[in-house]
């Protein structure tokens, strides 16, 4: 079985541009998580979604980044407007509500 | 307050020495996770290990979840064990995952 996948796995963005980075879980998972993770603040929690309900949405995170879940094995995360304190390495993340977690290989994401 | 805490935060070792890293959680939990990362790397997950002791290579995971906390022991290290790794508890019904801070550790020649 495919692991967790990830697009791209590098992006440089300019302050102000818009973009989307994309996951598809492990097959026939029905948890889906979005994770940004710097050196200063480890892994904070984004998104999370249920059986493609989101479930949480990460609260300090509402404003400029939105998570979503068209079908069950493609999920965008999409940052409007991009600011450099941005910069981080975005992770998706699925699990089979087994409690064990499986990450994709991350999106660096730098803004300029 | 933080759900929880590992310990040491660094630790410098002579390859060949055994390392012991501890991850203490204040929630109480359905399972845990321990992971490894390569600097520029993604999360590898090394243990699903909801109680008791598991074993693979030269790494063992002890859970006791009666006394909250969960330890990784690394026998005869070696310099590609270099890297970060973190500890993930996890309340099963809601799929609410806790990660650590993380342990950073170096393996020298």
């Amino acid at each position: 079985d495919a692991g967790v996948t990830q697009t791209p796995r590098h992006e440089v963005a300019e302050k102000g541009q818009t973009i989307i980075l994309k996951c598809e879980p492990v097959s026939g998972h029905n948890d889906l998580f979005w994770y940004r993770q710097t050196k200063i603040q480890g892994l904070e929690l984004l998104s999370y979604f249920r059986s493609k309900s989101l479930m949480e949405d990460g609260g300090a995170f509402k404003d400029r980044f939105k998570a979503e879940m068209l079908n069950s094995s493609f999920s965008t995360l999409k940052i409007q407007p991009t600011e450099p304190k941005d910069s981080a390495v975005y992770l998706c993340a699925s699990s089979l509500n087994t409690g064990q977690l499986y990450f994709g290989e991350g999106s660096k994401l730098t803004v300029l | 307050g933080q759900q929880v805490q590992q310990s040491p935060a660094s630790l410098v070792l002579q390859e060949g020495e055994n390392a012991e890293l501890q991850c203490n959680f204040s929630t109480s939990l359905n399972s845990m996770q321990w992971f490894y990362q390569r600097p520029g790397g993604s999360l590898v997950s090394l243990f699903y290990n909801p109680s008791g002791t598991k074993h693979s290579g030269r790494l063992t995971s002890t859970t006791v979840i009666k006394e909250r906390r969960s330890s990784l022991h690394i026998s005869s290290s070696q310099t590609t064990d270099s890297g970060t790794y973190l500890c993930a508890l996890v309340n099963t019904g809601y799929q609410n995952f806790y990660f650590g801070k993380g342990t950073s550790l170096t393996v020298i020649p």
